[in-house]
């Protein structure tokens, strides 16, 4: 099983300030089958990055994704009110699709 | 506007059994990929089981292999999971969501099982 590990667990910021979400993949996976999603308390998550990189529809331009190698990043540029949440990572490279655990982020 | 509308949750004894719905709308459902993702309380989100679009291919997470099948109705625009053999780890917040390119696009709000003696 392809594990995804995210750091940190929390990340305490203000708004305003830049955020950067770290997904490391246990073994290679293609760039193609790397997602980022967003949650918050009580809803269902929501899809922010699909193929790494590429921005799902309703995205602010805020939110960046990048790889290098097993590596996979999400930034977000300047945190609005709206963007403390839970995020996580998700690959569907090889089976079982699998999730990273998470990382808060909480206002600091 | 997709909306995905699960339902079928509840409270069951273990090793019980439940069925899980969710009705599609606003896509083509046919063309789609569905998968049901699954939450446990206070937990992380884990990928259960896809179907692909006429219900020929279809995939599990190992732990529920055996017990629980997925399986879709084109014609009414549904999707299902049928949960056999239900263990007290299998409570969870259950969503179904469309699966493109390996991405689950879409969301339902999500249905409640318990599995509690």
């Amino acid at each position: 099983e392809l594990v995804l590990t995210q750091s940190p667990g929390t990340l305490s910021l203000s708004p305003g300030e830049r955020a950067t979400l770290s997904c490391r993949a246990s073994q290679t996976v293609k760039h193609d089958w790397v997602a980022w999603y967003q949650q918050k308390p009580g809803q269902a998550p929501r899809l922010l990055i699909y193929g790494a990189s590429s921005r799902a529809t309703g995205t602010p331009d805020r939110f960046s994704g990048s790889w290098s190698g097993t590596d996979f990043t999400l930034t977000i540029s300047r945190l609005e009110p709206e963007d403390f949440a839970v995020y996580y990572c998700q690959q569907s490279g090889s089976l079982p699709k699998t999730f990273g655990q998470g990382t808060k982020v909480e206002i600091k | 506007e997709v909306q995905l509308v699960e339902s079928g949750g509840g409270l069951v004894q273990p090793g019980g059994s439940l069925r899980l719905s969710c009705a599609a709308s606003g896509l083509t459902f046919s063309s789609s990929w569905m998968s049901w993702v699954r939450q446990a309380p206070g937990k992380g989100l884990e990928w259960v089981a896809m179907i692909s679009q006429d219900g020929s291919g279809r995939d599990y997470v190992d732990s529920v292999k055996g017990r629980f099948t997925i399986s879709r109705d084109n014609a009414r625009n549904s999707l299902y999971l049928q949960m056999n053999s239900l263990r007290v780890e299998d409570t969870a917040m259950f969503y179904c969501a469309t699966d493109t390119y390996g991405a689950f696009h879409n969301w339902g709000q999500g249905t409640l099982v318990t599995v509690s003696s």
